[in-house]
C-alpha cells in the first residue's frame, strides 16, 4: 500500500531560526515528490517538485532534498518568518497505472513565533 | 494565467439536507479536475477525478456524487448530508494528460453539518 509519513506532526520555532521537516514514503513505482504549503483555511500551494534523478531543489528560503534509495525527503526552511506558519504537506506520485492519484502525507504543522 | 474558484467559502447545513459545491477553472482547456476532502488532523482524501466532460471516477464509496457539465466546471453534490460529511473540500486541476503532474488547488469550502 502506498504511504507517506511525515514528521514531526507539529513544530514550534522562533522567527529567524531554521528547521527541517521529514517525509518518508513507500510509493512505488516512484514518479515525483512535491512539497506543498497550506495556510490555515486555504488550498495547498506547490513549493517544489523533484523527480527520481533530482536530489535537491530550492525555492527561495525553502530547500527540498530527495534520497530515492532510502525513500526519504526533507524540507529545510532557512531564516524562518512569521508567514512560514502553515501546514507543509509531502505528496508523492506513482508512475504507471492510474496516474491521477497522489499519495498525501498528513502534513507537519509549523508555527513560527516572534 | 489560470485561476480556480470555489464557492461557497463556508457552508453550514443540517443533517439530511442536500449539498452542491461548485468549482470552476479559468485560463485553461480540458483540465483534469479533482475533488478532495480534508478532515481535521488527516491528509487529503481524493473523492473524485475527471479527465473530461461527463467523465467521473469515484475513489471512495460515499453518499457524495460529482458531475462535470462543462469543460471547466466541476460540481460536488449530495442528496442527504451526514454528520461525517463535515470537512474542508478542495477542488484542484492539472494539465490534461499529466495525471502525476502538479495539481493546483482552489481556496476550499469549509462544510459543517449539524
Amino acid at each position: 500500500k502506498n504511504q507517506v509519513e511525515q514528521s514531526p506532526q507539529s513544530l514550534i520555532i522562533l522567527e529567524g531560526k531554521n528547521c527541517t521537516l521529514q517525509c518518508n514514503y513507500t510509493v512505488s513505482p516512484f514518479s515525483n515528490l512535491r512539497w506543498y504549503k497550506q495556510d490555515t483555511g486555504r488550498g495547498p500551494v506547490s513549493l517544489t517538485i523533484m523527480t527520481f534523478s533530482e536530489n535537491t531543489k530550492s525555492n527561495g528560503r525553502y530547500t527540498a532534498t530527495l534520497d530515492a534509495d532510502t525513500k526519504q525527503s526533507s524540507l529545510h526552511i532557512t531564516a524562518s518568518q512569521l508567514s512560514d506558519s502553515a501546514s507543509y504537506i509531502c505528496v508523492v506520485s506513482a508512475s504507471g497505472g492510474s496516474n491521477y492519484k497522489l499519495t498525501f502525507g498528513k502534513g507537519t504543522l509549523l508555527t513560527v513565533n516572534p | 494565467s489560470q485561476t480556480i474558484h470555489q464557492w461557497p467559502a463556508t457552508l453550514v447545513q443540517p443533517v439530511g439536507s442536500p449539498l452542491s459545491l461548485e468549482c470552476t477553472v479559468e485560463g485553461t482547456s480540458n483540465p483534469n479536475l479533482y475533488w478532495y476532502r480534508q478532515a481535521a488532523g488527516r491528509g487529503l482524501q481524493l473523492l473524485f477525478y475527471s479527465v473530461g466532460i461527463g467523465q467521473i471516477s469515484s475513489e471512495v464509496p460515499q453518499n457524495l456524487s460529482a458531475s462535470r457539465p462543462q469543460d471547466r466546471q466541476f460540481i460536488l453534490s449530495s442528496k442527504k448530508l451526514l454528520l461525517s460529511d463535515s470537512g474542508f473540500y478542495l477542488c484542484a486541476w492539472s494539465v490534461t494528460g499529466t495525471g502525476g503532474g502538479t495539481q493546483y488547488f482552489g481556496p476550499g469550502t469549509r462544510l459543517l453539518v449539524l
